[in-house]
């Protein structure tokens, strides 16, 4: 990946557990956006936090941005076996528009 | 609400044949970009398009070539196709070229070279 990498690769927890994934990334970012991917299927954007925010919530979603550390968190709160799915965290660079993914975290969740 | 379209969702074809994906972006977004996802990787930004013109380049293959149209539609023409290039490809669109925006991802298009 020309990102870095995404901690756990896997994780597999039970139902109204939370479940929490980490990125790293290696350069300058102006944003992070973190997706979803059902197996096989369609990137679906979940949250995005720009580089001068440190912490974001969308409904059971929370993210964290540490520019000094060049991570992010994505913390999913009270998980459902509808969480089920690859995380992907994705970064664009100043003056960039592509995004650059890191190799995701997939995540199972068991009723 | 519209989403990005991409079509054929599946497509088949032989080693040193052509393919052609196209993709239709959400009304009103003049940005497209293409993605490649190899099996079980994370998505590799190909190219992507402003106002029909090629914005930004990432690893695209000399064998693939890319344009917009006058109608913001996109098309990915790729040719001699390898065993290699089988890998689900998408198309994002946004509303315009900027790093804060986020963008909409279609479908997918499915290719297998066999």
């Amino acid at each position: 990946s020309q990102q870095g990498e995404e901690d756990p690769q896997a994780l597999s927890i039970q139902e109204g557990e939370n479940a929490t994934m980490n990125c790293s990334y290696k350069t300058s970012i102006n944003n992070l956006q973190w997706y979803r991917q059902n197996s096989g299927r369609g990137l679906v954007h979940l949250i995005l936090i720009r580089s001068n925010e440190r912490e974001k919530h969308s409904g059971r979603l929370r993210v964290t941005l540490d520019t000094s550390k060049k991570s992010s968190s994505l913390l999913i709160t009270a998980s459902r076996a509808a969480d089920t799915a690859s995380y992907f965290c994705a970064t664009t660079s100043p003056g960039g528009t592509a995004l650059i993914f890191g190799k995701g975290t997939t995540l199972s969740v068991s009723s | 609400a519209a989403g990005v379209i991409q079509s054929p969702r599946h497509l088949i074809k032989e080693k040193r044949e052509t393919a052609t994906l196209k993709c239709y972006p959400i009304p009103r977004h003049d940005t497209v970009y293409w993605y490649q996802q190899g099996p079980g990787q994370d998505p590799q930004f190909l190219i992507s398009f402003y106002e029909k013109m090629q914005s930004d380049k990432g690893s695209i293959p000399d064998r693939f070539s890319a344009q917009q149209f006058s109608d913001y539609h996109s098309e990915l023409n790729m040719s001699s196709l390898e065993l290699g290039d089988s890998a689900l490809y998408f198309c994002a669109s946004s509303p315009r070229v900027a790093s804060y925006n986020e963008q909409f991802f279609g479908p997918g298009t499915r290719l297998t070279v066999l």
